[in-house]
């Protein structure tokens, strides 16, 4: 059973820093990876997804790594803004399958 | 492009009564998804059709969950009896049959809470 755990669960900090997010799935199976953004009160806006076969993508201030073999990605955002505060769900989909297996979330905190 | 419409977006019952949500998928694609997402947590499938059959149900609670998609387009869940543990919120989502990359887009869910 394909399990999806993403460290931390929360993270604040300071405007214009670059930081990273973490996402480890235990089943190296899979056919793509999926970031989503989710503002409170709100559904999941898709931010970046990775086939299998790649190795990252990049989005703006947004870039995103798959290493299927040890099981993880990262979400890795520059310069920070206010505006990027919300939590961040990586959700992996199995070979074979539709349906996606999230993570809990990182809810992120950038302070001005 | 329209998105993934839903209603309501919110919704306040007592425990026992019963529920039902609604979702309009984007136009065309063919595999609906509905979610169930407890505060704190990341969303757990419910059950996914493509077109109008069931592809996977297998963590929707039978006895008191149901869900239809009629003509293969607007998609109902239904709680009947709710418990105090149905409180969460409930994402449909909906992706395209072809093309390799299955990306899923989701409507902006309906907040239930139970008392």
């Amino acid at each position: 059973k394909q399990e999806v755990t993403q460290i931390p669960a929360a993270l604040s900090v300071p405007e214009g820093e670059n930081l990273v997010l973490n996402c480890s799935f235990t089943d190296s199976a899979i056919y793509n990876l999926q970031w989503f953004r989710q503002d409170p009160g709100k559904g999941l806006t898709s931010l970046l997804l990775i086939q299998s076969s790649q190795r990252e993508q990049t989005s703006g201030r947004l870039n995103a790594s798959l290493d299927k073999s040890s099981g993880r990605s990262t979400l890795y955002i520059a310069a920070s803004q206010p505006g990027d505060s919300a939590t961040y769900l990586c959700a992996v989909r199995r070979q074979g399958a539709q349906k996606l297996v999230f993570g809990q979330g990182t809810r992120l905190t950038i302070n001005p | 492009e329209a998105g993934v419409a839903q209603s309501p977006r919110y919704k306040i019952i007592e425990k026992r009564q019963s529920v039902a949500f609604w979702c309009n998928p984007i136009s065309g694609h063919a595999t609906l998804y509905w979610y169930q997402q407890i505060l704190g947590q990341g969303p757990k499938l419910l059950i996914q059709f493509q077109n109008n059959g069931v592809v996977d149900d297998s963590q929707l609670p039978k006895d008191r969950f149901s869900a239809e998609r009629l003509k293969g387009v607007d998609s109902t869940l239904k709680i009947q009896p709710a418990k105090l543990e149905d409180s969460a919120v409930y994402l449909c989502a909906s992706s395209l049959i072809q093309g390799a990359v299955y990306e899923q887009y989701f409507g902006p869910g309906t907040r239930l809470t139970v008392t």
